[in-house]
């Protein structure tokens, strides 16, 4: 079945510092890769997405890259905010129809220090 | 554009009772999931619905209900309310596609006691 692996948290960062949280997949197909983010209180919305191998999704300065090779989709951003600080969650979706559901990793909640 | 409402934001239940999570949508998206988020343990599926009067059991469907009779509205029943069903519940839509993006409501905090 779909899964998907993020690394351990959380992760406690200086403002302007850079930031890598990893993601990795196992998958059925050829699966479309997110990055949602979840602010405090609220619900999950969509940062970034990517469909096909080798794609770069990119949004509010974050990017990840869609490399099937490694099965990864790495998120970046190379000055984080103090308004970064959430919880971020990698997801996929793999089948189109009835067989579709978005699978998530665990999250992973990043703390922005001023 | 509401997007997707869930209501109530709140609730405190006793052991036992039971009650009904309302989610709606307006954008005529197929697919509508219930999650539950629990410290440690993610996003986990517990039903979801890829039409009206079509639904099918996610990871952790126990002590949970759901119907779909219309597009816009999938109501999560809880039966008889346990204290492991203390979580933060989220509705979900979409269209179907691989590639299509999830909207997620803002959430029910529920705590049963």
């Amino acid at each position: 079945g779909n899964s998907v692996t993020q690394m351990e948290g959380p992760v406690t960062l200086s403002e302007e510092a850079f930031l890598t949280i990893n993601c990795t997949y196992t998958a059925t197909g050829y699966p479309s890769l997110f990055w949602y983010v979840q602010y405090p209180g609220e619900g999950l919305q969509l940062l970034l997405k990517a469909t096909k191998a080798d794609d770069k999704g990119s949004n509010k300065g974050f990017e990840a890259t869609y490399r099937k090779e490694t099965t990864s989709f790495h998120l970046e951003k190379g000055s984080v905010q103090v308004s970064d600080s959430a919880v971020y969650f990698c997801a996929l979706r793999s089948l189109t129809g009835a067989n579709s559901k978005l699978t998530f990793g665990k999250g992973i909640t990043l703390s922005v220090r001023p | 554009n509401a997007g997707v409402t869930q209501t109530p934001k709140f609730q405190v239940l006793k052991t036992g009772q039971s009650m009904t999570l309302q989610c709606a949508q307006d954008m005529n998206h197929e697919y509508m999931s219930w999650y539950r988020q629990d410290p440690g343990m993610g996003l986990r599926l517990i039903h979801y619905s890829v039409g009206a009067g079509i639904t099918d059991q996610g990871e952790v469907p126990n002590g949970y209900n759901v119907s779909r009779s219309t597009t816009e509205d999938f109501p999560l029943r809880l039966l008889s309310a346990a204290p492991s069903q203390t979580s933060v519940y989220f509705c979900a839509s979409t269209r179907s596609g691989r590639t299509d993006t999830q909207y997620f409501g803002p959430g029910t905090r529920l705590t049963v006691l």
